[in-house]
């Protein structure tokens, strides 16, 4: 089975300085998919930034970006510049080739202070 | 992405009541699920939902407890039935989309059980 870690339940940063938040998971495929979505206080889910697993390229999405490492089943994401509506929980989610099931990590609760 | 609407937003039931939520998306997909999120913790798949047949259950999740519609294509249902103070969560409809791998999210709906 799939498992999903993020071993920061808590994270700081001040604004326009960069935060890396680190995630980690488990499987035993070779086709998969990553997300980072965000819940910020209105609890609304936001698709952040997606990784497919076969492209060695890390993904970006203008002030985000990962780092992912398959041989070592890692995958954080930077956010540069934070800014104070980038707080928010960080979840970390990891989807099997052709399936539709989300497995979501625990969550990082980001604050960005002034 | 899309437009993803959730009714209600919020609601406070009695235990052993039932509760209907509503999820409308603004353009038609094959595939919508319904997660739940427990207070503090991160999201769980309950079901997915596919037009045309009946919904597929996640491990730990009945259709008894948590009977799912599926009318069209645009619009999906849950019901918590039999309400008792631990289904006490957020709900959220999630539909996919630009791929099946891609999942937008709609704002939830709060649901406390006393």
């Amino acid at each position: 089975a799939q498992t999903v870690t993020q071993s920061q339940p808590e994270m700081s940063v001040q604004e326009a300085e960069t935060v890396t938040l680190s995630c980690t998971y488990d499987t035993s495929e070779n086709n998969y998919y990553l997300f980072w979505y965000k819940q910020p206080p209105s609890r609304q889910m936001i698709l952040v930034i997606r990784q497919e697993a076969y492209k060695q390229q890390n993904a970006t999405e203008n002030r985000f970006s990962v780092n992912f490492q398959k041989a070592a089943k890692s995958f954080s994401l930077k956010i540069s510049d934070s800014q104070l509506g980038d707080t928010a929980m960080y979840f970390c989610a990891f989807m099997k080739y052709n399936t539709d099931k989300l497995i979501f990590g625990t969550g990082t609760r980001l604050q960005v202070f002034p | 992405s899309a437009v993803i609407s959730q009714k209600p937003s919020r609601d406070i039931c009695q235990r052993g009541t039932s509760l209907t939520i509503q999820c409308q998306v603004d353009s038609q997909v094959t595939m919508m699920f319904w997660y739940r999120q427990q207070p503090g913790q991160s999201l769980t798949l309950i079901a997915t939902a596919n037009q045309g047949s009946e919904a597929t259950y996640e491990s730990g999740f009945v259709i008894d407890k948590f009977p799912i519609s599926r009318p069209n294509l645009t619009f999906s249902t849950l019901t918590v039935s039999n309400m008792s103070p631990e289904d006490s969560s957020i709900y959220l409809c999630s539909v996919g989309l630009g791929g099946r791998e891609t999942q937008y999210f709609g704002p939830g709906t709060r649901l406390l059980v006393l």
